[in-house]
């Protein structure tokens, strides 16, 4: 049984440009949420997604957008990146609404921004 | 504004010892209450909590939440190397929109068992 997938594990990109990050969900699971987690922070909620809406969103810029596609596997866009934007992103899944506490983290993708 | 405040965040333990990691909260609407392990990336999840008094147990692990008082504990007994990590405590509350929140975490407390 997969875990949650996320890819790629690094990436650097410079300030200004965008950048995608992808996750699959663990299987069964249909809700993702995606975390930023900055160095010696604990994650911070970014959004969530289900039936292929962004359901709740953290307290985030517009820079920071998403999609869900019918498989449930999501992506996490930022756009003119700043210095400040470098981090671990985490994605989570979990199984439907009810059950959305219980969620369980991918690897994350660590992205400098230089 | 939810909060999570974990304590301490950092701690260095002999092998062997037995520690205590604390988490106190205020959210609205809380549902739950989660603790998550941390080692190099990816928090594993430990246990979920939602009622008061009820001790959840998992090998030398265990943890207890207080509603009324608004806080749990960690409890690692007989700690190993391995035990050594960042342990995240995060609260879920329940969405207005109806389902789940998204968690609010802590910094974490950094554990490290010395041999």
């Amino acid at each position: 049984d997969a875990g949650v997938t996320q890819s790629p594990t690094h990436l650097i990109k410079t300030r200004g440009q965008q950048v995608t990050l992808r996750c699959s969900p663990k299987s069964g699971h249909d809700t993702v949420s995606w975390y930023q987690q900055a160095l010696g922070q604990g994650p911070q909620f970014i959004f969530q997604y289900y039936e292929e809406e962004e359901r709740q969103r953290g307290n985030f810029p517009d820079r920071f957008s998403g999609h869900q596609f019918p498989n449930y596997s999501s992506e996490l866009n930022v756009n003119a990146l700043l210095l400040g934007d470098s981090a671990l992103y985490l994605c989570a899944s979990s199984w439907g609404l009810a059950g959305g506490y219980e969620q369980y983290f991918g690897p994350g993708t660590r992205l400098t921004v230089t | 504004e939810d909060k999570v405040v974990q304590s301490p965040l950092s701690l260095v333990v002999h092998e062997g010892d037995t520690v205590t990691l604390n988490c106190s909260y205020e959210v609205t609407n809380f549902r739950s209450l989660l603790w998550y392990k941390q080692e190099k990336k990816a928090p594993t999840f430990l246990f979920m909590l939602t009622s008061s008094g009820i001790e959840k147990k998992s090998g030398r692990l265990s943890s207890i939440l207080d509603k009324k008082e608004l806080f749990s504990i960690l409890n690692i007994t007989a700690t190993q190397t391995g035990d050594s990590a960042v342990y995240l405590c995060a609260v879920g509350a329940a969405y207005s929109g109806g389902g789940a929140d998204g968690l609010t975490f802590g910094k974490g407390t950094h554990l490290i068992i010395q041999p």
